[in-house]
Formats: structure tokens, sequence, C-alpha cells
């Protein structure tokens, strides 16, 4: 069974802290995904990463940045948090190739800033 | 813009049938995706339609018409640990996933 698995499930934080989500993945998986979820509002996807070292802007970047120096690892990095990044992040991998829309989820931290 | 509706809760009875919609409009399509998450856990893919008609496995259905923008999810026999949200996503024509805000399902005895 794939497993993707997030550092933390519950943080809490203040205003202007540096954040680290970590995500690691055991299936060899090429893509990797970060998302926040907000009640009453879909997956929104932040960053995400189709190789080593690569990364792409997803739809809600700002405020953070990523990190993928191993393909098994995507690091999820808050540089100043704020308390409007009170939320869920979801991790998720999945095979290569862009039409693999099959996710393998990890189970969420969850993070308040304070 | 690209929007994905569908309805914000559910309730229904153990062992009854349930149908969930989802409503589509996208930049193109190359797929809908329906996912299961139970509370404070990680969502699980449930099915895959990327064809009109109906796929079925076990318990659960789900339905597409590209046509209408439309996709249902159908629980047979239900059990209370089907109790969770359900997300519907389309994959549009930049192979991105646009998620709906997900389905309350809420099974009473």
């Amino acid at each position: 069974d794939v497993k993707v698995t997030q550092s933390s499930r519950y943080l809490v934080k203040r205003t202007g802290e540096k954040v680290f989500l970590e995500c690691v993945q055991d299936m060899d998986h090429e893509n990797m995904f970060w998302y926040r979820q907000d009640p009453g509002l879909g997956l929104r996807l932040i960053y995400f990463s189709y190789d080593v070292k690569m990364k792409e802007k997803g739809d809600i970047p700002e405020g953070y940045s990523v990190s993928r120096e191993k393909k098994e690892r995507f690091s999820l990095i808050l540089e100043s948090a704020s308390t409007n990044q009170t939320s869920m992040y979801l991790c998720a991998s999945s095979l290569t190739g862009l039409e693999t829309g099959e996710l393998f989820f990890g189970e969420g931290s969850r993070l308040t800033v304070l | 813009g690209q929007n994905i509706d569908q309805p914000t809760e559910m309730t229904a009875t153990e062992g009854a049938i349930v149908q969930i919609n989802c409503t589509y409009q996208t930049s193109g399509f190359n797929g809908l995706f329906w996912y299961q998450q139970h509370a404070g856990e990680a969502p699980t893919f449930l099915s895959y339609n990327v064809l009109d008609g109906l796929e079925e496995k076990g318990r659960f259905s789900s339905f597409l018409s590209r046509s209408k923008g439309y996709s249902y999810l159908l629980l047979k026999e239900l059990q209370m640990k089907d109790s969770a949200s359900y997300l519907c996503a389309v994959m549009d024509s930049n192979y991105q996933l646009i998620w709906g805000a997900g389905t309350k399902l809420i099974i009473k005895p």
C-alpha cells in the first residue's frame, strides 16, 4: 500500500514564525502536491512537483514555498506565518503522467497560527 | 471561471440508497473523480469516469454525463461507516484537478 506520511498532525505557531511541513511517500511516485483544505471550499492547490528539484505554482502559492531535494520528500514552507494560513494542509502523491488523477493523500497537518 | 457544485450535506438511513450529485463547468474535461474523506482522515480514491455512463464498484457506482456536465455517486445498502464527506473533482484541459467543496453524508440508524 502507498503510504504518504506527514510529519505533524497538529501544529500551533505564532504570527511571523517560519513553519516547515514535511511529507514523505514510499512508493517512488514522481508527482507530489500540497493542498490546503478549508471549510466550505474545495481543495486548493498550493504547489506541486513532477520531479526532484522541480516545482510549479498552484492556485494559491502566495506566502508559501516548497522544496523537493529527494524524490520521496516534499516540504512546504511558510516563511512568515500569518493567521489566514490557519488551515488543514494535505500532501498527496501520484504516479507519473499528467493524466493521473488518482492521488494518495497524507492524513493532513492542521496548522493554527495565533 | 471553473466551478464544481455539490450539496453541502445530505442525510440518509442505514440500509437505504443515496445519490450525491456533482455538476461542473470547467475549461475542458479529462475525467471526473470521486474521493471519500472520513472526518480527520485523508481523502481516499473511490472512482474515475472519463466516458459517459455508469461505473459500478461494489456498493458504490458513479455516473457521468459529459454533455450535461453532471455526475453522481450512488451508494447502496448504506452502512454507518459510509458517514463521510464525498469530494468531486474534475481534471481540466491542463490536467489540473478542480475540486468541489464536498458533500457531508450523515447516516442515521
